[in-house]
């Protein structure tokens, strides 16, 4: 069956940057995006962005541009987003997502990784 | 900030019928299908409805979806006490920076 596995718990200081990674299994990797969808304490979802595991090619949201890189790992078939310049409103629950088809057609994931909380204070 | 909204709550008791409405614009509910999460405390969201108004499969014929214009609905008919969580819609937004993905405020539904 198809599972997305994320890493632990990050604990970061602003001004630090994070990784974290989705281990995939269960299905053909290149063959499908992965999107990364966070949410704050307390609130909604927000989508960050995809990446395709077929040629890598990304998209990502304007107020992220700059600070978010997507990335895959064929040979391990592993997705990673890595965020730089923390602060302290990026304290919140990274998920990865699988998407239907190797490029997004819209934020439709029937399969999600566990969430990964990242929490940035000094 | 989200351009999508959702009411924050709706509550109904049990067996009743539940309705939470999604509004945007024309750049993405009015020209891309739209999807429907559920999530539970503490954990990821599950698929409820996609392309408007299809069910993954085991997902309870009791959720519907609907679209008309730039709005969407999810009903809830029969509500059950497990059915208690944040519901989500999301879709395709024909922004200028290309297609991206948006997520409507979300609902918080009780059951009294």
């Amino acid at each position: 069956q198809v599972q997305l596995v994320q890493s632990g718990v990050e604990v970061k200081k602003p001004g630090a940057s994070v990784k974290v990674s989705c281990k995939t299994s269960g299905y053909t990797f290149t063959s499908y995006a992965i999107s990364w969808v966070r949410q704050a304490p307390g609130q909604g979802l927000e989508w960050m962005g995809w990446i395709s595991a077929y040629n890598g090619n990304t998209k990502y949201v304007q107020k992220l541009q700059g600070r978010v890189t997507m990335t895959t790992d064929t040979a391990t078939r592993t997705a990673y987003m890595e965020l730089r310049s923390l602060r302290s409103d990026d304290t919140a629950v990274y998920y990865c997502a699988r998407d239907k088809s190797v490029v997004p057609s819209g934020p439709e994931f029937q399969h999600w990784g566990q969430g990964t909380p990242v929490i940035v204070s000094s | 900030q989200s351009v999508v909204t959702q009411p924050p709550s709706a509550s109904g008791t049990p067996g009743q019928r539940v309705t939470i409405s999604c509004s945007g614009s024309s750049s993405n509910i009015g020209s891309n299908t739209v999807t429907w999460y559920q999530q539970l405390p503490g954990t990821a969201p599950k698929l409820l409805i996609y392309s408007n108004n299809q069910r993954p499969s085991g997902v309870p014929d009791r959720f519907s979806g609907s679209k008309s214009g730039t709005s969407a609905s999810l009903a809830i008919s029969g509500l059950q006490s497990e059915d208690e969580a944040d519901y989500y819609c999301a879709a395709w937004d024909d922004s200028l920076n290309g297609p991206l993905g948006v997520f409507g405020t979300g609902t918080k539904v009780t059951v009294l």
